[in-house]
């Protein structure tokens, strides 16, 4: 079976500080995809970013990181100088060619909350 | 490409009535997935389609709900009869497979009165 956990329900910064959104997932498959969503205010689901399990380079983009690390089955989502306009729902996700094929399993979100 | 299509954004509408939801998913994309949205349950996989076939339709709530493909371009979950419990945010995902990841469309706001 498959699963990822958000063990962060909520978090609250402050603007300009840097956040980390924990991710850690569990599967038995060797070839798998990790994915990241962000689902704002607004209430739209847009998709941030992938990875699959063969690549562990980190990523940066602008603001926004993620630490990938097999040996802790973990997907770390960073954000640098957090603004209020990140504020919003982030969900983990992981799908496998073995299990469920094509279906990702969702964590249960994390939401920030980036305050003035 | 418009991206995963929607129908209608709103729907407000009485216990008892059927209501029907549309999505179009983007070409190409072989995977259909229908999501609810909800404050205590957060969000729920209902079923989903690969090239047109229902797969896995386990997180059905009820024989209520139901689900068709009738081509790669179409996609309608039904309730019959709806009832208040059913309110929240259906969202329609198409992707093109196991490796990438889904876009979903702008959902429908479901309130049942």
């Amino acid at each position: 079976a498959q699963k990822v956990t958000q063990a962060q329900t909520e978090i609250s910064v402050v603007e300009k500080e840097d956040v980390t959104l924990d991710c850690v997932y569990e599967t038995r498959d060797t070839t798998y995809y990790l994915f990241w969503y962000k689902q704002p205010p607004s209430g739209e689901l847009v998709f941030l970013i992938r990875r699959n399990s063969f690549d562990e380079q980190n990523e940066i983009s602008g603001r926004y990181s993620w630490n990938f690390q097999k040996s802790t089955s973990s997907f770390n989502f960073t954000i640098t100088a957090s603004q209020v306009v990140d504020s919003a729902v982030y969900f983990c996700a992981l799908s496998s060619f073995n299990t469920n094929a094509g279906k990702s399993t969702f964590g249960d979100g994390t939401t920030l909350t980036v305050k003035p | 490409d418009a991206g995963v299509i929607q129908s209608p954004r709103h729907e407000v509408t009485e216990m008892g009535q059927e209501v029907t939801l549309r999505c179009k998913p983007i070409s190409g994309h072989d995977y259909l997935f229908w999501y609810r949205q909800t404050m205590m349950r957060g969000l729920e996989l209902l079923i989903y389609f690969n090239n047109n076939v229902p797969i896995d339709d386990s997180g059905m709530p009820e024989d209520r709900f139901s689900a068709k493909m009738p081509n790669a371009s179409f996609s309608t979950l039904k309730i019959q009869p709806s009832e208040p419990r059913d309110s929240a945010v259906y969202f329609c995902a198409s992707s093109p497979g196991t490796a990438y990841g889904y876009t979903f469309g702008s959902g429908t706001r479901l309130t049942v009165v």
